[in-house]
This record gives structure tokens, C-alpha cells and sequence, in this order.
């Protein structure tokens, strides 16, 4: 009921393409999702995040589609360069709730 | 500038010990968390504080315990070290509701 499920566990993308990283979840209650980055060696880092209002946002290359009929949410990244490899971990959190309920994280790598 | 410090940043223990890992926060957030990162499990939620003297269990709480005596403080207590707990710890803050959490640059720890 809690979970988040993200795919795929890891990614490999030439430079310039496209990475895309699926989130889907269960929770009806869930009504805020954001998408966090982590380079090695670092704490995760808040990247971009989404409401259910809406069912896109982009903020420069990263753009979040958002799917509530589905219970459905992705993450794509345009023309993917070597510094976005990093790993990328979807999340929810319920409405007036600040406990984050995380999924398993994807590991991008980008090829130069 | 406001930032989010752990010690100690590496820590290798025997197991049986009592072992306390520190957060501290000088963003003045009411919310404090502490997760663990492992491979194939991404951020697991262990314990986390919405306010002084608040303190709830999460999701893997068991072997660990933690106190909230002021604001910029929420050190993480493993009672009896177990070599399942070797992981990476990262604290993390926030204020209000579906708000960003920050995250500390964590703490690896190892229990032989």
C-alpha cells in the first residue's frame, strides 16, 4: 500500500539522448512527488517534484510526467550529459505528511 | 549558510557496542529524519521527529533508538551493534509540510 516501484534498478545512456525513469504507486493518498538526485559519495538532493494537479513539469533539461489515472510518474532527462550520472530515486509523500516514502533508485550512467 | 552536518563521517565497530551517530541542522527545521542506504533497498526510513521531545518509529526502527532535546540536534542510537547494520546513514530536515528535505552527507558505518 506504501510503496513506490521504480524502474529500471539501472540505466545506460549515450550523451546526448534521452533517459526516462518510471515511478508507478498504490497510495491514492499520496498528492506530492518529487524526484531526488545523488552523486557518490553525497547525500540526495532535492531535483524536481510534482502535484497531482498538474501533469507535466520541466525545469530545464528535466521534465516530470505525471499520470494520475494510472498512478503513474516518469522522469525525463534531454540530451543526458556525463555530470547527470548519478543515481535518481523517486518518491511520494501523503497530504499533510512530511515522511517521504522513497523508491529503490535507479543508477543512471551516461557515456561520453 | 545553513547546512546539515553528521558525524562521524566513517566508523568501524565491533558488534555488541553501543554506537551513536550525530546530526545537527542549523536551518531551524522542526522535521529531522534518519534513513539507511543499501544496495537494493535504496533509503529506508528508521526513525524521524516532527518537534522537540517527538520522536516516531518508521519503517525499519528495530536496534535503533533516538531523542529530540532541542531544535538542531537527533542523534541516531544503535543499542547493540549487529552486522546487519552496516549501512550508510543520512539525516535529513525539513520544515512545514511536502516540503524539501535536506539531506547530510551521511555516515558509513561498519559493525564487524
Amino acid at each position: 500500500q506504501q510503496q513506490v516501484k521504480q524502474s529500471p534498478q539501472s540505466l545506460i545512456v549515450q550523451k546526448g539522448g534521452i533517459s526516462i525513469i518510471n515511478c508507478a504507486y498504490e497510495n491514492t493518498a499520496f498528492d506530492y512527488f518529487p524526484w531526488y538526485q545523488q552523486f557518490p559519495g553525497k547525500g540526495p538532493a532535492l531535483l524536481i517534484a510534482i502535484r497531482p494537479d498538474v501533469s507535466e513539469k520541466k525545469e530545464g533539461r528535466f521534465t516530470i510526467s505525471f499520470n494520475k489515472s494510472a498512478k503513474q510518474f516518469s522522469l525525463h532527462i534531454m540530451d543526458s550529459q556525463p555530470g547527470d550520472s548519478a543515481t535518481y530515486f523517486c518518491a511520494a509523500l501523503p497530504s499533510l505528511h512530511d515522511k517521504i516514502i522513497f523508491g529503490k533508485g535507479t543508477r543512471l550512467h551516461i557515456l561520453p | 549558510d545553513a547546512e546539515i552536518t553528521q558525524s562521524p563521517r566513517h566508523k568501524i565497530t565491533e558488534t555488541g557496542r553501543q554506537v551513536t551517530l550525530a546530526c545537527h541542522q542549523t536551518w531551524n527545521h522542526n522535521n529531522m529524519f534518519w534513513y539507511r542506504q543499501d544496495l537494493g533497498h535504496g533509503l529506508r526510513l528508521i526513525h524521524y521527529s516532527y518537534g522537540v521531545h517527538d520522536t516516531n518509529k518508521g519503517e525499519v526502527s528495530d536496534g535503533y533508538s533516538v531523542s529530540r532535546s532541542n531544535t538542531e540536534d537527533l542523534p541516531l542510537t544503535l543499542e547493540s551493534a549487529a552486522s546487519s547494520q552496516t549501512s550508510v546513514y543520512f539525516c535529513a530536515s525539513s520544515q512545514g509540510v511536502n516540503n524539501e528535505q535536506f539531506f547530510g552527507p551521511g555516515t558509513r558505518l561498519t559493525v564487524l
